[in-house]
C-alpha cells in the first residue's frame, strides 16, 4: 500500500540556517505530493505541492521536488526564521481516492 | 471570514459520556473530512463525505458515527467515549478533483481543531 516516511524529529536549527526536512514515499500509482504546515494551536495549511515527477513546489521561501527515480520530495529552505518554527507533514494523494496519506511530521523549532 | 470552522475548540468530558463535534465550512467544497491527531502529532483520517454521502471510512470503532446534513457541514458524534479518544481531531474540506486527470487533486483546508480531553 502507499505510505509516507519522513525524518523524525524535533530539528533544532538556528536562525539563518539551511534547513533540509526528508520525505520519501511509497505509491502504486502516480500520486501528487505535498507538504503541509502546522503552526502551534492551528490547523494544517498547504505549504507547497507537486503533481508530477520532477515538478518543484515552492513557497514562502521552501522548496520541495518530487523525484520518482528516488521517490524522495524533500523540503528545503535556505535560511529559517524563528517563525518557521512549526510541524511539518508530507503527505501524498490520488484524485480519485479523495484521499491523503500523511507522514508522521516532524517538528521544527528555530532558535534565535 | 473563517474557511472551515469547528465546534468547540476545546472538549473535557468524563468517561461514557456522549459527544458531537460540529464542522461547517463556508467554501462551496463537496468533499469533507475527519481526522485524529494523536499527542505525537500523528495524523490519521477517520472518514470522508462526498455530497452527503460517505466515502472513506477507515477502521474506526462504531462509536464514531459522522453525520452530514448538507454539504457544508460534517458532524461527528462519539457514544460511550473513552480515554483512548482523548485527542486533537480536525475537520478538513476540498474540492473534488478531476477523476479522468490522474494528478488533479485539490488542496484540503483544514479546520482550527478541537482538543478532546476523556477524563
Amino acid at each position: 500500500g502507499d505510505s509516507v516516511t519522513q525524518m523524525e524529529g524535533p530539528v533544532t536549527l538556528s536562525e539563518e540556517a539551511f534547513l533540509t526536512i526528508n520525505c520519501t514515499y511509497t505509491a502504486t500509482g502516480y500520486p501528487s505530493l505535498f507538504w503541509y504546515v502546522q503552526y502551534p494551536g492551528e490547523g494544517l495549511q498547504l505549504l507547497l505541492k507537486a503533481t508530477k515527477a520532477d515538478d518543484k513546489g515552492s513557497n514562502k521561501g521552501f522548496e520541495a521536488t518530487y523525484r520518482k527515480e528516488t521517490t524522495s520530495f524533500h523540503l528545503e529552505k535556505g535560511s529559517v526564521q524563528v517563525s518557521d518554527s512549526a510541524v511539518y507533514f508530507c503527505a501524498l494523494g490520488y484524485s480519485s481516492a479523495s484521499k491523503i496519506i500523511f507522514g508522521s511530521g516532524t517538528r521544527l523549532s528555530i532558535r534565535p | 471570514d473563517t474557511a472551515v470552522s469547528q465546534t468547540p475548540k476545546y472538549l473535557v468530558t468524563q468517561m461514557g459520556n456522549d459527544k458531537s463535534i460540529k464542522c461547517e465550512q463556508n467554501l462551496g467544497h463537496d468533499t469533507m473530512y475527519w481526522y485524529k491527531q494523536d499527542s505525537k502529532k500523528f495524523l490519521k483520517i477517520m472518514f470522508s463525505y462526498n455530497n452527503k454521502e460517505l466515502i472513506i471510512n477507515e477502521t474506526v470503532p462504531n462509536r464514531f458515527s459522522p453525520k452530514s446534513p448538507d454539504k457544508a457541514h460534517l458532524n461527528l458524534h462519539i457514544n460511550s467515549l473513552e480515554l483512548g479518544d482523548s485527542a486533537v481531531y480536525f475537520c478538513a474540506s476540498s474540492q473534488e478533483g478531476d477523476r479522468d486527470h490522474q494528478n488533479s487533486y485539490n488542496e484540503q483546508f483544514f479546520g482550527p481543531g478541537t482538543r478532546l480531553t476523556v477524563l
